[in-house]
């Protein structure tokens, strides 16, 4: 069974900095798709970027980009010029056949 | 395009009573996904429904159901209401195009906090 570990409960980064936040998956399949999705206070969960196994180049959406390490199986999320509106929780998620497995979940705090 | 939509946004039920969620997932999207979130378990995944069929099922008891009529609008229903099932429960619509399943990200709604007490 596939499972994925966010290894960081908290996070914290200065107004305008860099932030990495890991994540590491196991699976037994070659094809599949990674997710970071984000969980402001509203609850609403939000897709920030998606990468795609078969694809060697990471994914990159404006300000967020993620390092994906296929045979280390490990798929971290870069947020550079980080801002107050990026906190929030983040969890990474591996799509399955027909559902996604989430992490636990890293909270990012902003400080301005 | 509207987002996936889901409604009541909350609600506060005593134990023993039954609860009926619903959800509209974005236009064209055919697939419909609940997932319950709680502190103590995070995310986890209920059932999915496509084509009014339910497509699979996450490792919770009978309690729990679920059903997707033709416009691919889903209910989710939980009988016999029990403290630990209060929780956000979120519905995600994805487009499900046949061979794709794998690649398709889904899209989820602000989700219903439910409150047993």
């Amino acid at each position: 069974a596939q499972t994925v570990t966010q290894s960081q409960p908290e996070m914290s980064v200065q107004e305008a900095e860099t932030v990495t936040l890991s994540c590491t998956y196991d699976t037994s399949e070659s094809d599949y798709y990674l997710f970071w999705y984000k969980q402001p206070p509203s609850r609403q969960m939000i897709l920030v970027i998606r990468q795609e196994a078969y694809k060697q180049q990471n994914a990159t959406e404006n300000r967020f980009s993620v390092n994906f390490q296929k045979a280390a199986k490990s798929f971290s999320l870069k947020i550079s010029d980080s801002q107050l509106g990026d906190a929030a929780m983040y969890f990474c998620a591996y799509r399955s056949a027909r559902k996604l497995i989430f992490g636990t979940g890293t909270r990012l705090q902003v400080f301005p | 395009k509207a987002g996936v939509t889901q409604t009541p946004r909350y609600l506060i039920k005593t134990r023993g009573q039954q609860v009926t969620l619903s959800c509209s997932p974005i236009s064209g999207h055919r697939s419909v996904s609940w997932y319950q979130q709680t502190p103590g378990q995070g995310l986890q995944f209920l059932f999915e429904y496509f084509s009014e069929t339910q497509r699979n099922k996450g490792n919770f008891p009978g309690r729990f159901s679920g059903r997707q009529f033709s416009n691919s609008r889903s209910e989710m229903n939980v009988s016999t209401l029990e403290l630990g099932d209060s929780a956000l429960y979120l519905c995600a619509s994805s487009l499900r195009l046949a061979g794709r399943m794998n690649q398709e990200t889904q899209y989820f709604g602000p989700g219903t906090r439910l409150l047993v007490l």
